[in-house]
């Protein structure tokens, strides 16, 4: 079975720095995605990024960027510039490649402060 | 394109009863995830509908059942409701190989 671990239960940051949340995954599957999501206050999670498994460039969405290393199976995510807004609870996510697109398994979360 | 909505927000229940929660995906989306989140175990998975039929299915008791209808929309029914199934319920759609989009979620409190 899969697992995802998340090591830093809460991180914070003074704004406009970068932080870097951890995550390690075990899998025997060689075909996977990784995501991380964000979760604020609203409770709504929305997708920060997405990597393939099968792509060795590392995923990038504006400020976000990740550290993909597949054979240490691991998936850190960086956040530059921060900004107020980014406080919020993160999560890591693994799926399965091919098997059915809603059986998501999350990492337990870090908690990310942003300070004035 | 309206999101994912998820009704209702807020619900506080007593034990031993039963409670439904609605979701209502993106328009398009054929597949409806749910997902339980506390804060002890974090997000679970629940079941997953495509098509009206259950796809897959996570370890939950019997009690925990769902379903889809010809439209998408999906409901969530919990029976004989016990303390620990206080959480937040999160609802998600997806269409073909897109990630998951999540609703805002149905806070579940069980006295």
């Amino acid at each position: 079975a899969q697992t995802v671990t998340q090591s830093q239960p809460e991180m914070s940051v003074q704004e406009a720095e970068t932080v870097t949340l951890s995550c390690t995954y075990d899998t025997s599957e060689s075909d996977y995605y990784l995501f991380w999501y964000k979760q604020p206050p609203s409770r709504q999670m929305i997708l920060v990024i997405r990597q393939e498994a099968y792509k060795q460039q590392n995923a990038t969405e504006n400020r976000f960027s990740v550290n993909f290393q597949k054979a240490a199976k691991s998936f850190s995510l960086k956040i530059s510039d921060s900004q107020l807004g980014d406080s919020a609870m993160y999560f890591c996510a693994f799926l399965n490649y091919g098997g059915s697109q809603g059986n998501l398994i999350f990492g337990k979360g870090t908690k990310l402060s942003v300070k004035p | 394109k309206a999101g994912v909505t998820q009704t209702p927000r807020y619900l506080i229940k007593t034990r031993g009863q039963q409670v439904t929660l609605s979701c209502s995906p993106i328009s398009g989306h054929r597949s409806v995830s749910w997902y339980q989140q506390t804060p002890g175990q974090g997000l679970q998975f629940l079941f997953e509908y495509f098509s009206e039929t259950q796809r897959n299915k996570g370890n939950f008791p019997g009690r925990f059942s769902g379903r889809q209808f010809s439209n998408s929309r999906s409901e969530m029914n919990v029976s004989t409701l016990e303390l620990g199934d206080s959480a937040l319920y999160l609802c998600a759609s997806s269409t073909g190989n897109s990630p998951l989009h999540f609703g805002n979620g149905t806070r579940l409190t069980v006295t």
